[in-house]
């Protein structure tokens, strides 16, 4: 069963620090991974996606990828209460057939 | 207005009934896609599609089926409709090469719909 697990959470941190998401994945053949903010009865949003080994950096958002131990993290700089969701993340082989994690609450705390 | 939005937004029924939740989308992506999200379980993909006559099962896909009716519908029906099938259910749309948007492969999530069946 192939799989991306993700800690549920809730992730607390205070307003202004950076907030750490992380996740792993089964399939060593994923080449795509995605994360996706998810605000309580919204439709999830795609915000960084990463493809090769390293950091990639996107405004206070910043993804990591390491294929060897299979994990991808989101670090989230500056956090502010507007971003208390849900993130999830997603990998897959190509460009379709993500596979979703169950997500992380986040509640960043004013 | 919304790029892609689904009909209906709730939807309240019974076992054994039949129900079609409905998406479209104006996007002009040829790729659709049908998830459920449970509690705990996260989200699911069902059925997607990547061209009308393009149609494939996802990893949950017993219970359903879909038709694409044209670039821009995609339907899903649930034939006989039962409690298990209670969930939050999203369509998406994609697009590949990244040019309506700023990532590629972004998948594009309508509002949603809340199925409950009794």
């Amino acid at each position: 069963q192939k799989e991306v697990e993700q800690n549920s959470g809730p992730l607390s941190v205070p307003e202004g620090a950076i907030a750490s998401l992380n996740c792993t994945y089964s399939d060593r053949v994923s080449q795509s991974f995605f994360w996706y903010r998810q605000y309580s009865g919204k439709s999830p949003e795609l915000i960084m996606s990463i493809y090769s080994n390293g950091d990639k950096e996107d405004g206070r958002f910043t993804a990591q990828l390491n294929k060897a131990s299979q994990y991808v993290s989101l670090l989230i700089r500056d956090s502010q209460p507007s971003d208390s969701a849900t993130y999830l993340c997603a990998a897959g082989p190509g460009t379709y057939k993500y596979i979703f994690g169950t997500g992380t609450r986040l509640k960043v705390l004013a | 207005d919304a790029d892609v939005t689904q009909t209906p937004r709730n939807r309240i029924t019974k076992t054994g009934k039949r129900i079609m939740l409905e998406c479209s989308q104006t996007k002009g992506h040829d790729r659709m896609y049908w998830y459920r999200q449970d509690p705990g379980l996260g989200l699911r993909l069902i059925y997607y599609s990547f061209d009308v006559k393009d149609i494939n099962k996802g990893e949950i896909s017993d219970g359903y089926s879909v038709s694409r009716q044209a670039q821009a519908k995609f339907s899903l029906s649930l034939e006989s409709a039962i409690p298990n099938q209670t969930a939050l259910y999203f369509c998406a749309t994609s697009d590949p090469d990244g040019t309506s948007g700023r990532f590629a492969d972004t998948q594009y999530f309508g509002p949603g719909t809340r199925l409950t069946v009794l």
